[in-house]
């Protein structure tokens, strides 16, 4: 099946600071969702972008799809960004209509 | 705007008995999934749900899973017989096309 890594696992950063986060997946895909895991455990939506570029605020998102990869990046970060980053795929797989989540960035912004 | 709601938000129970998860999708939404999370690992793929019936299932969703869709609204995941592995976060999720949107998660607690 598909594989999703995610890079850093952790990324420590002091408020205000700009950070990259990237997502590779090992085939094509139909769909990738980039999520913000709070520290309540939801999962907040943050991106759907099976290619392109999209922004929204301080946050945006960038995926290659012919060179399988995505990237996240967080400008001027705040305290209230900390958590886990997961970065999600579907396959082009007929029927498999599922999402693969990868390990996750846990990102920490200190004051 | 529409979400995608679960209850209730935490569950305590006994190990060796059932436990049913409730969900509501969004409402125009086809397709139906649940995931879970055990504490500190990604987010793992459960089961998928179009057209009244599982489309596809992992191979964590044994015999002591069910899922149904009693009514134009409901989606529930019961586990007949709980194990202490089965402590997790469950999240239930709908599309009506690519993009899946979660709900605000299930913390199952086994003991």
């Amino acid at each position: 099946g598909i594989q999703v890594e995610q890079s850093p696992p952790d990324l420590i950063l002091q408020e205000g600071a700009n950070s990259t986060l990237r997502c590779n997946f090992s085939d094509s895909v139909n769909n990738l969702q980039w999520f913000h895991q709070n520290p309540w455990g939801q999962l907040i939506n943050l991106f759907y972008i099976p290619s392109g570029t999209k922004q929204n605020g301080r946050l945006s998102a960038t995926t290659v799809a012919t060179e399988r990869y995505s990237l996240l990046y967080i400008s001027s970060s705040q305290t209230t960004d900390s958590g886990v980053y997961f970065c999600a795929v579907e396959g082009w797989i007929q029927g498999a209509q599922k999402l693969v989540f990868g390990q996750g960035t846990r990102l920490t912004i200190n004051p | 705007e529409p979400e995608v709601t679960q209850t209730p938000s935490h569950q305590v129970t006994q190990m060796g008995q059932e436990v049913i998860l409730r969900c509501v999708p969004i409402s125009n939404h086809l397709y139906f999934y649940w995931y879970r999370q055990i504490l500190g690992q990604k987010v793992e793929f459960l089961v998928s749900f179009y057209n009244n019936e599982i489309s596809e299932k992992s191979e964590i969703f044994d015999d002591q899973f069910s899922v149904e869709r009693p009514d134009g609204s409901n989606f529930t995941l019961k586990i007949r017989s709980t194990k202490l592995e089965d402590s997790a976060m469950y999240f239930c999720a709908s599309t009506g096309l690519l993009e899946q949107f979660f709900g605000p998660g299930t913390r199952l607690t086994v003991l």
